[in-house]
């Protein structure tokens, strides 16, 4: 079974800075996606990037970009120029490409507080 | 239509009793999923719907818990002699098909004492 590990359960980071926030992943399979989600205490999961795991290119959105490491399993997220609207909870999670498997799977999260 | 609903925000029940928990899509979404996430975890999955049918309900943690969405839109997450380890929230997401990105919406915290 595929599981998900955020090492980091809280993180903080000057307003204007950057931060990167860690997630590794295990797996058997070669294709899959991976996601970050973004919880604000409003409870409700905000897709942030998606990362198809047969493209080699990072994706970006915005201030927000992935430092996606196929062979060491790891998806971390990098948020430039922070902002307070940014303090949430951070989830990542898996989600397999076999057919019939689609559930996400979650890590515990990392705890973004930002700082002015 | 505007985002994924969730109805009620809030559910308190006594140990025992049985609930009813409602999901309302996006409009036009045929894939709907229901996750739970325990306080300091992240969410995990319960049960997906392809239309109107159960595609994977693997998640579900006992018989106690059943779902239905008997006309491919609105889907009821029903809990049955609810126990106080179901406290929780109950997270329903949709996406336009299966294999699509899948919006969340803002949950309902039960509450089980």
């Amino acid at each position: 079974a595929q599981t998900v590990t955020q090492s980091q359960p809280e993180m903080s980071v000057q307003e204007a800075e950057t931060v990167t926030l860690s997630c590794t992943y295990d797996t058997s399979e070669s294709d899959y996606y991976l996601f970050w989600y973004k919880q604000p205490p409003s409870r409700q999961m905000i897709l942030v990037i998606r990362q198809e795991a047969y493209k080699q290119q990072n994706a970006t959105e915005n201030r927000f970009s992935v430092n996606f490491q196929k062979a060491a399993k790891s998806f971390s997220l990098k948020i430039s120029d922070s902002q307070l609207g940014d303090a949430a909870m951070y989830f990542c999670a898996y989600r397999s490409r076999i057919g019939g498997s689609e559930k996400l799977v979650f890590g515990k999260g990392t705890k973004l507080t930002v700082n002015p | 239509g505007a985002g994924v609903s969730q109805t009620p925000s809030n559910k308190v029940t006594e140990k025992g009793k049985y609930v009813e928990l409602r999901c309302d899509p996006i409009s036009g979404h045929t894939a709907l999923y229901w996750y739970r996430q325990s306080l300091g975890q992240g969410p995990e999955f319960l049960i997906y719907f392809q239309g109107t049918g159960a595609a994977d309900d693997s998640g579900l943690p006992n018989d106690r818990f059943f779902a239905v969405r008997p006309e491919g839109s609105v889907s009821t997450l029903k809990i049955q002699r609810t126990e106080r380890g179901d406290s929780a929230v109950y997270l329903c997401a949709s996406s336009l098909t299966v294999g699509d990105t899948q919006y969340f919406g803002p949950g309902t915290r039960l509450t089980v004492l």
